[in-house]
């Protein structure tokens, strides 16, 4: 079965610094990849997500991550951070094979300081 | 505007005591889910659908039953609640399902089971 490890439970940065949330996964082949954003109090939200092709991938809100197959990482990236930024972020695979199941990872929680 | 609805969004129950948390959605998705998220523990599945009459468990069913009558509407049934099941909830959907798709996630429901 995939596994998902996002190792870092908790990240503080300053704002206007630049932001690298790691995420591993576990997986027989190459695997679609999901970043997904919870605020305070609300739903989880897409970032950006990876099926194929270029492994730098644009998403919302300023943010990019760069599927690394040698690695097997996805991690995501903002350049400079906002205090707005601060939530939790998911790292998400989904089950090979037509099963319609998602493993998310555990969750780092951003902290954002003036 | 194009949400997913679940209510309640807090209860506190007792042990034993029946309980259904509703989900509906309005984009005519084909795929929904539901999770729970515990902290360390991310979100983990209990079930999805792939669409009307259509159900199966993910990694946590243990305790919890759906159906899948209407399109729109996936209810999670607790038969026998225990604390336990004590988490956050979060219902989610997608236009065809998790592998290509994004998740709309609804706000969350907050059960506490005494």
């Amino acid at each position: 079965a995939q596994s998902v490890t996002q190792p870092d439970i908790h990240i503080t940065v300053s704002e206007g610094a630049s932001l690298e949330l790691r995420c591993n996964y576990s997986y027989g082949a190459t695997p679609y990849l999901f970043w997904y954003v919870q605020s305070p109090g609300q739903g989880l939200q897409l970032l950006l997500k990876y099926f194929s092709g270029d492994t730098l991938v644009q998403g919302i809100k300023g943010f990019e991550a760069e599927f690394k197959r040698s690695q097997s990482s996805f991690n995501l990236r903002k350049p400079s951070v906002h205090w707005s930024d601060a939530a939790e972020y998911f790292c998400a695979v989904p089950s090979p094979g037509g099963y319609q199941k998602v493993t998310f990872g555990t969750g780092t929680k951003l902290q954002v300081i003036p | 505007e194009a949400q997913v609805t679940q209510n309640p969004r807090y209860l506190i129950t007792v042990t034993g005591k029946k309980l259904t948390v509703t989900c509906s959605q309005n984009m005519n998705h084909e795929y929904m889910s539901w999770y729970r998220q515990d902290p360390g523990l991310g979100l983990r599945q209990i079930y999805y659908s792939m669409n009307v009459e259509v159900t199966d468990k993910g990694d946590v069913p243990e305790g919890y039953k759906v159906s899948r009558k209407e399109k729109r509407n996936f209810p999670l049934i607790l038969e026998s609640p225990s604390p336990n099941q004590t988490s956050l909830y979060f219902c989610a959907s997608s236009l065809r399902g998790v592998d290509t798709g994004e998740l709309f996630f609804g706000e969350g429901s907050r059960l506490t089971v005494l």
